[in-house]
């Protein structure tokens, strides 16, 4: 499965837009893009998949360039609630049985 | 409630000891996952079942942990002669039949152990 690199923190403030991007150099022809936000004590949720250009759902948007090697999970208007660690997949989930590889993630706090 | 679910939520056991958790998916998913996380870091592949067959195990996997998922619902993931580095989040997932719409696992809330 491709390696993701993403910032392993970021700091906001509540109602500002998030933006984090995870770089995938090496993502394979058959990769998704996948998102997932974990809380403290939770397990990790779905949050968006892609393949390529920009995917929108009621949480959040990824915009993914031509070239793949990149993706930016944003969030807009964050509120308090979002304080999460959120984290970034890369993979050919079905013919991989679908295991998921993750990695650090991303720490983001939303102050108020 | 139809999420997954996971029991118990909390272990505390003294090094050596055996422990088991249970895991019940959602009804219809046919995939179980069970991942391994500690502190700081993200969840950690161990297995996974399509109905009741394990059709593959992490490395991490070692003979001390078995896990079953004897007739396709529930699952069980068993640590035998537990050590402290054994303590950690053990997550369940689950997942729908092969369905491109619905390429997503659902998490348990885990199943957070402590080896003294």
């Amino acid at each position: 499965l491709a390696k993701t690199t993403q910032p392993i923190s970021m700091d906001s403030y509540e109602g500002q837009e998030v933006n984090i991007t995870c770089s995938h150099n090496n993502i394979a022809t058959n990769d998704y893009i996948t998102w997932y936000q974990q809380f403290p004590s939770q397990g990790p949720r779905f949050i968006i998949q892609g393949y390529k250009t920009k995917v929108t759902n009621e949480v959040a948007s990824l915009f993914i360039p031509a070239d793949r090697k990149s993706s930016t999970l944003s969030l807009p208007r964050v509120s308090l609630s979002d304080t999460a660690v959120y984290y970034c997949l890369v993979g050919a989930f079905k013919a991989a049985g679908n295991k998921l590889t993750f990695g650090g993630g991303t720490r983001v706090l939303v102050k108020p | 409630d139809t999420g997954v679910s996971q029991n118990p939520r909390h272990k505390i056991t003294k090094r050596g000891q055996n422990v088991t958790f249970r895991c019940d998916p959602i009804s219809e998913h046919n995939r179980l996952y069970w991942y391994r996380q500690t502190l700081g870091q993200g969840p950690e592949f161990l297995t996974y079942f399509q109905n009741e067959a394990q059709l593959e195990k992490s490395r991490l996997l070692s003979d001390r942990f078995s896990a079953e998922r004897p007739k396709g619902s529930f699952s069980t993931l068993e640590i035998q002669r537990t050590e402290q580095g054994d303590s950690a989040m053990y997550l369940c997932a689950s997942r729908d039949r092969d369905n491109p719409s619905t390429d997503t696992q659902y998490f348990g809330p885990g199943t957070r152990l402590t080896v003294l």
